[in-house]
């Protein structure tokens, strides 16, 4: 099956430095791709929609200058978290849509970047 | 908005049944989901099942819809300790997997 590869699986960073995530479909090729963050039991939280070749849409509430998103490739896309503080700490999931047909895609998830700001 | 409402803890024994409860507030979804996640993994997509539907069944796995009371539920036939997972409920109203709106996920626990 199709496989999304989400790169670190963890990351701890000192506060006010900035941390990449990297999002990767590995056998299909995904003009879109999602970005959730989950708190402890909570929801996943949609924070942006990310789009090969064009800006990301932020979900209401999501700073876009905070979180910068970008998809440069068909198979790569981006989260920056810029200038982090304690209160960014979350795990970070991310999800890559494969077109198979006009009526049949879906949806497949990363394994998520638990993150840790000091 | 939308909301997706699920209990947060489940426990049952193992080779017993398991039945995961979801509740959902947009009349219009298309779309139900039922995911999995397994600590340190990604979500996995279970099953799920269109709105014109009240049950899908796949092997140990039965889905039921309650349209009129916006209920779904995910039931697992002889649950395995390998089934210990959180499990999460969504909806779409795209007709598409474009966007899902999640539930807060059901830590299933299965007891020997």
């Amino acid at each position: 099956g199709a496989v999304v590869s989400q790169h670190p699986s963890w990351v701890i960073c000192k506060s006010g430095t900035s941390v990449k995530i990297e999002c990767r479909s590995l056998d299909f090729q995904a003009t879109t791709m999602f970005w959730y963050r989950q708190f402890p039991k909570q929801s996943l939280m949609l924070m942006a929609t990310s789009n090969e070749g064009s800006k990301a849409t932020y979900e209401q509430g999501v700073e876009k200058d905070k979180f910068l998103i970008n998809h440069a490739s068909l198979t790569l896309s981006t989260l920056t978290v810029t200038s982090a503080h304690p209160e960014d700490s979350s795990f970070y999931i991310c999800s890559a849509r494969e077109v198979r047909s006009s009526t049949n895609e879906k949806l497949f998830f990363g394994s998520g970047t638990q993150l840790s700001v000091l | 908005g939308e909301d997706v409402e699920q209990s947060l803890f489940l426990s049952v024994r193992e080779g017993d049944s398991s039945v995961i409860n979801c509740t959902y507030t947009d009349s219009s979804s298309t779309y139900l989901y039922w995911y999995k996640q397994e600590p340190g993994a990604g979500l996995q997509l279970l099953t799920y099942i269109f709105s014109n539907m009240d049950m899908k069944q796949d092997q140990r796995l039965t889905v039921l819809l309650n349209k009129k009371d916006k209920h779904l539920s995910l039931r697992i036939a002889d649950t395995q300790t390998g089934d210990s997972a959180i499990y999460f409920c969504a909806e779409s109203t795209s007709g598409s997997a474009r966007q899902l709106t999640f539930g807060s996920g059901t830590q299933l626990t299965v007891l020997p």
